[in-house]
């Protein structure tokens, strides 16, 4: 069974752009969380969806979003992009949502130049 | 990830010793642990979790021991082997919410 894959693998953009990452869940998992990985704070929860809803949302700004298609693939987007917002954005899936058995992806390393 | 690391804490240990990795949560509400493993390049790996009812819980070569009066996590490697060379969070959860909350973490360095 192939894991949660992450698209692209590294992305370079400059300040005020927008991005969009990718992911992919593990297949028949519905639930798909995002994190913020910096090395100054560490992993931060960004939101977590469920069948196409957002269901719990972490403390970041309105310029990320994020959204779930029915096939439970999901993307979250930056907009007018912070030279902050340069971090690893990893993406992890579970079968029926919370915390029990997440598994993450290796992660969108996002350089914001 | 590449950026995963700077500044953390690192243990280094001989092959074959026993690690011992300490993490101290935060919320006193949190009542489920998990420790995570992270190698360069890659997403966090689930290790071995333990819910606030236990105060030690054995995996293969793991062993989770939790303190609650102390708000004190800590994760035992026996035998430690060059593989294991990584960085190490634990994370807590509310039984309230959905959502996890992650240590800093910190590097594991196998000696050979």
């Amino acid at each position: 069974k192939a894991g949660v894959t992450q698209t692209p693998r590294y992305l370079i953009k400059t300040r005020g752009q927008q991005v969009t990452l990718s992911c992919s869940p593990i297949s028949g998992h519905r639930s798909v969380s995002w994190y913020q990985q910096t090395p100054g704070q560490g992993l931060q929860f960004l939101f977590e969806y469920f069948s196409e809803t957002q269901r719990n949302k972490g403390n970041f700004p309105g310029r990320f979003s994020g959204r779930q298609f029915s096939n439970s693939r999901s993307e979250m987007n930056v907009s007018t992009l912070e030279l902050g917002d340069s971090a690893l954005y990893l993406c992890a899936s579970s079968l029926e949502g919370g915390v029990e058995k997440l598994f993450f992806g290796s992660g969108t390393q996002l350089s914001v130049l | 990830g590449e950026s995963v690391g700077l500044h953390l804490p690192t243990l280094s240990v001989q092959e074959g010793d026993n690690s011992i990795i300490n993490c101290a949560y935060s919320n006193s509400a949190s009542d489920y642990f998990i420790w995570y493993k992270q190698e360069s390049g890659k997403g966090p790996q689930f290790i071995i979790d333990i819910r606030s009812n236990m105060d030690k819980r054995q995996g293969q070569r793991v062993t989770v021991l939790l303190n609650k009066t102390v708000k004190h996590l800590s994760l035992q490697i026996a035998a430690t082997q060059p593989g294991d060379s990584a960085v190490y969070f634990c994370a807590e959860n509310m039984s309230s919410g959905d959502k996890l909350t992650f240590g800093t973490g910190t590097r594991l360095a196998v000696r050979p």
